[in-house]
């Protein structure tokens, strides 16, 4: 049972140009969430999705970011016209739909870097 | 709004016993998490309370009280592979499983 799975592990960007982070869940997870930790920092919430439905996005930058989880498909998390700070490591987890006591798995994440 | 402190550092000996405290400040409670995360991997989870008390899972002990809005992780003898930050995350009310996490706490075990 293939755990969650992001791609790619490391993406380079220049500014201005688009990045696009994957996220494919673990069998069975209809949940998706994705974090952002800059360097020594915690993980900060951008958004929460089900299949084809966005339910929180409270953490996300109201301009350049998106996310999406297709009915069929991973889960992509887009950034356009990228700066310097959008430099960070982005993880992804995801859960079965009931609440259980594990709370998520993560994803070894995409570390973005902006030169 | 929604606050999680933890100290930002610790240091202890290897062989030894340390604690690391946690306080939250959340618009509801359905859940306290800890995760370890190594420098540049992914977080892995540790322990879940949701009912005040301790729960023990080997080296490993979570503890909650609720009324206090309060947890510890207690790490019991100490191996230089527990050196890592140790997360604490809080699984807020409303139906979904949403966790909001504090800064960490990096933790540096010593020979």
């Amino acid at each position: 049972n293939a755990g969650v799975m992001q791609n790619p592990r490391h993406l380079v960007r220049r500014r201005g140009q688009e990045a696009r982070l994957r996220c494919s869940p673990m069998k069975g997870h209809s949940h998706v969430y994705w974090y952002r930790q800059l360097p020594e920092e915690g993980l900060k919430f951008m958004v929460y999705l089900q299949k084809e439905n966005i339910i929180d996005e409270s953490g996300m930058p109201k301009e350049r970011f998106s996310a999406e989880f297709p009915k069929e498909g991973p889960s992509i998390l887009r950034i356009q016209q990228v700066v310097r700070g959008d430099s960070a490591a982005y993880f992804c987890a995801s859960s079965p739909p009931r609440q259980g006591n594990y709370g998520y798995t993560f994803g070894s994440g995409t570390r973005l870097t902006v030169v | 709004g929604q606050n999680i402190d933890q100290p930002t550092e610790m240091t202890a000996t290897e062989g030894a016993i340390v604690q690391i405290n946690c306080t939250y400040q959340t618009s509801g409670f359905n859940g306290l998490f800890w995760y370890q995360q190594h420098a540049g991997e992914a977080p892995t989870f540790l322990s879940y309370n949701v009912l005040d008390g301790l729960e023990e899972k080997g080296r490993f002990s979570s503890f909650l009280s609720r009324s206090k809005g309060y947890s510890y992780l207690l790490l019991k003898e100490l191996q230089m592979k527990d050196s890592a930050s140790y997360l604490c995350a809080v699984r807020v009310a409303g139906g979904y499983n949403k966790l909001i996490f504090g800064a960490g706490t990096r933790l540096a075990v010593h020979p």
